[in-house]
């Protein structure tokens, strides 16, 4: 079945680049998105990409996609502590909707 | 609405008792969602609402769930019987037409707790 896995926890100093990785096995994905999960909020969508593009960028995020490979990274330029929160991958099966299959999610962590 | 609301935003009830999660999406939105939040299973889906109608309801964990959309807005979750693996947090979402390049825009969630 489908599985989407990422790493549980990032660190990063304020400043630094954060990248966030995740895989992916269903390879009919032909949409994959990044989520932010604040505290005490709902899931905020940052971005996402079509399966036929490597990259996207969007003002400090950049997407990476690697089909051969099934994986897909994020990449925050200059973090800061405000985007300390939990990262969801998620690929969307392929139905005419968005039914989701969301990843572990990565707790980022922003130190001034 | 501003943005999707979910109503109550806490739930604590004992096994055995029946709950009742209500979303009000976005207006416009025909297309709405169910999505839960544990911590053993992550994210699931639950249930996709096209209007009043649910194409795609795989996710339900079991007949002691059921959901309803009534004039293409609200919808209800119920949960019959609850148990305590039934404890999450239940997000709802909803997107303008369902099509997979659109925003979802999701609610905060209801936290239920099953004692």
């Amino acid at each position: 079945g489908e599985d989407v896995e990422q790493s549980l926890f990032l660190s990063v100093r304020e400043g630094d680049s954060s990248v966030i990785n995740c895989t992916y096995t269903d390879s009919s994905s032909t949409y994959l998105y990044w989520y932010k999960q604040e505290p005490g909020a709902g899931l905020q969508l940052l971005t996402y990409i079509f399966s036929n593009m490597d990259m996207k960028q969007d003002q400090r995020l950049t997407v990476l996609l690697n089909k051969k490979d099934k994986h897909l990274s994020l990449r925050i330029a200059d973090t800061q502590t405000g985007d300390s929160a939990i990262y969801f991958c998620a690929e969307s099966m392929n139905t005419g909707f968005q039914k989701l299959v969301f990843g572990t999610g990565t707790r980022l962590l922003v130190s001034p | 609405g501003a943005g999707v609301s979910q109503s109550p935003s806490n739930k604590v009830t004992e096994k055995g008792k029946d709950v009742e999660l209500r979303c009000d999406p976005i207006s416009g939105h025909t297309a709405l969602y169910w999505y839960r939040q544990s911590l053993g299973q992550g994210l699931e889906f639950l249930i996709y609402f096209q209007g009043n109608s649910a194409p795609d309801k795989s996710g339900l964990p079991s007949d002691r769930f059921s959901a309803e959309r009534t004039g293409g807005s609200v919808s209800t979750l119920t949960i019959q019987r609850t148990q305590q693996e039934d404890s999450a947090v239940y997000l709802c979402a909803s997107s303008l037409d369902g099509l997979r390049n659109e925003k979802l825009f999701f609610g905060s969630g209801t936290q239920l707790s099953v004692l």
